[in-house]
């Protein structure tokens, strides 16, 4: 079955503790991103790779960093997470068609 | 980007057909996705246009218009489970990434 999957489901955590999100899919697409969805604000896009070794900003990238060293796996990493980066997040993969999406991790920093 | 716009909220009643707009910019267009996403869980694919005119998929049903740079989704036999976000976007003909609108939140009543 073609599936992104993200783990946790569910985080809380303290500000400044690193975390990182995980997320793998076994489609074998070359595009993979991050994105964060607040109440009013839709989807907004973290960082997106086009292939291996190989990624860029999207439109809200500051406080989080990625990394595609395989194709099927890129994780999300909050080196010092803070208050506004509550959030849900979802991973996303892409070949050629519809985009399919991760369960999505609700992140809290207290 | 390629903004997009979408209205916030609607609401209509079982049973009946709703239709949500959804405009975005032309430049660079390649093609359009509609997805449903209730709340805290992960958008789900429902329809993808590259062309003029309207597909129609069981009870949802999706129009294009290029050159006007519109489209909407159509939803008929409405039932209480269609209470949910149905989020717009746009893909470009220079890469995968999609472009999304904020949501239509839309409230089905009895």
């Amino acid at each position: 079955e073609a599936q992104v999957t993200q783990n946790p489901r569910y985080l809380i955590t303290v500000t400044g503790k690193k975390l990182t999100v995980t997320c793998s899919q076994n489609m074998n697409h070359e595009y993979m991103s991050w994105y964060r969805q607040d109440p009013g604000l839709g989807l907004r896009q973290i960082y997106y790779s086009m292939n291996v070794e190989v990624t860029d900003k999207g439109d809200v990238p500051e406080g989080y960093k990625v990394s595609r060293k395989e194709k099927r796996n890129f994780p999300l990493i909050l080196e010092s997470p803070s208050p506004n980066q509550t959030s849900l997040y979802f991973c996303a993969s892409r070949g050629g068609g519809e985009a399919f999406f991760g369960q999505g991790t609700r992140l809290t920093v207290v | 980007g390629q903004n997009i716009d979408q209205p916030t909220e609607m609401t209509a009643t079982e049973g009946a057909i709703v239709q949500i707009n959804c405009t975005y910019q032309t430049s660079g267009f390649n093609g359009l996705f509609w997805y449903q996403q209730h709340a805290g869980e992960a958008p789900t694919f429902l329809s993808y246009n590259v062309l003029d005119g309207l597909e129609e998929k069981g009870r949802f049903s999706s129009f294009l218009s290029r050159s006007k740079g519109y489209s909407y989704l159509l939803l008929k036999e409405l039932q209480m489970k269609d209470s949910a976000s149905y989020l717009c976007a746009s893909s470009s003909n220079s890469g995968y990434a999609l472009n999304f609108g904020k949501g239509t939140s839309l409230l089905v009543t009895p």
